[in-house]
């Protein structure tokens, strides 16, 4: 059954702590992406990589950091320099970046609270 | 900023069709018109895509008049299920060179028993 998913599903952290955010495919697309969204808000790009070993910053990056060792991963680190982390996190997939229209496919999200 | 103006919220009964219209006074000529559904918690989900006229499928059929300055998600029948907030894309809502979708507010449909 394909698709994307992401680990946990809540995740509680300290201030001060880093944590890291499971991201999964089995759709073998190029492309993938995460995104913040906040209570009533729209999605804002923190990183996207258009494939193996290849990542850019996205629109907040800072406090965030990411890697792609392998095409059906894309694991996210939120550091303790990341001021504001309560947020609900989305990854998502596509074919490839070079089509807009593509449909993204989205993970199910990790909501983070900072006690 | 995305160029798309959709209500803000609507409200419905369980076995209605309910049409959610989508105003994009600018859109491009290359341009698809893209909607999206976000249930509570969850990561959006493509609902139907289009360029002009009609396009239907098994979730949503999307009407697009020969201006393509707006256009309407029908939904048949709703049910409590497809609450939820659908979003609008067109040519502004795509990040350019990034590749990432802008989601605006969207319209936070309620159906109600």
């Amino acid at each position: 059954d394909g698709g994307i998913t992401q680990s946990p599903k809540y995740l509680f952290r300290k201030e001060g702590q880093n944590v890291t955010l499971s991201c999964e495919q089995n759709l073998n697309h190029d492309a993938m992406y995460w995104y913040r969204q906040d209570p009533g808000q729209g999605l804002r790009l923190i990183y996207y990589s258009q494939i193996v070993n290849d990542f850019q910053k996205g629109d907040i990056a800072e406090g965030y950091s990411v890697s792609r060792e392998k095409k059906e991963s894309f694991p996210l680190t939120v550091t303790s320099a990341q001021k504001n982390p309560t947020a609900f996190y989305l990854c998502a997939s596509s074919i490839t970046r070079a089509h807009p229209y593509n449909e993204q496919f989205f993970g199910p999200g990790t909501r983070l609270t900072v006690l | 900023l995305a160029k798309t103006t959709q209500p803000i919220s609507m409200d419905s009964y369980e076995g209605q069709e309910v049409n959610i219209t989508c105003s994009h006074n600018n859109i491009a000529t290359n341009d698809y018109i893209t909607w999206y559904q976000q249930f509570p918690s969850q990561g959006p989900r493509f609902i139907i895509q289009g360029y002009k006229t009609k396009v239907t499928n098994e979730v949503a059929s999307l009407f697009i008049p020969a201006d393509r300055k707006s256009s309407t998600l029908s939904l048949p029948r709703v049910s409590l299920s497809d609450t939820a907030v659908y979003y609008c894309l067109v040519g502004e809502n795509y990040g350019g060179s990034q590749g990432n979708l802008i989601f605006g507010k969207g319209t936070k449909l309620s159906v109600k028993p």
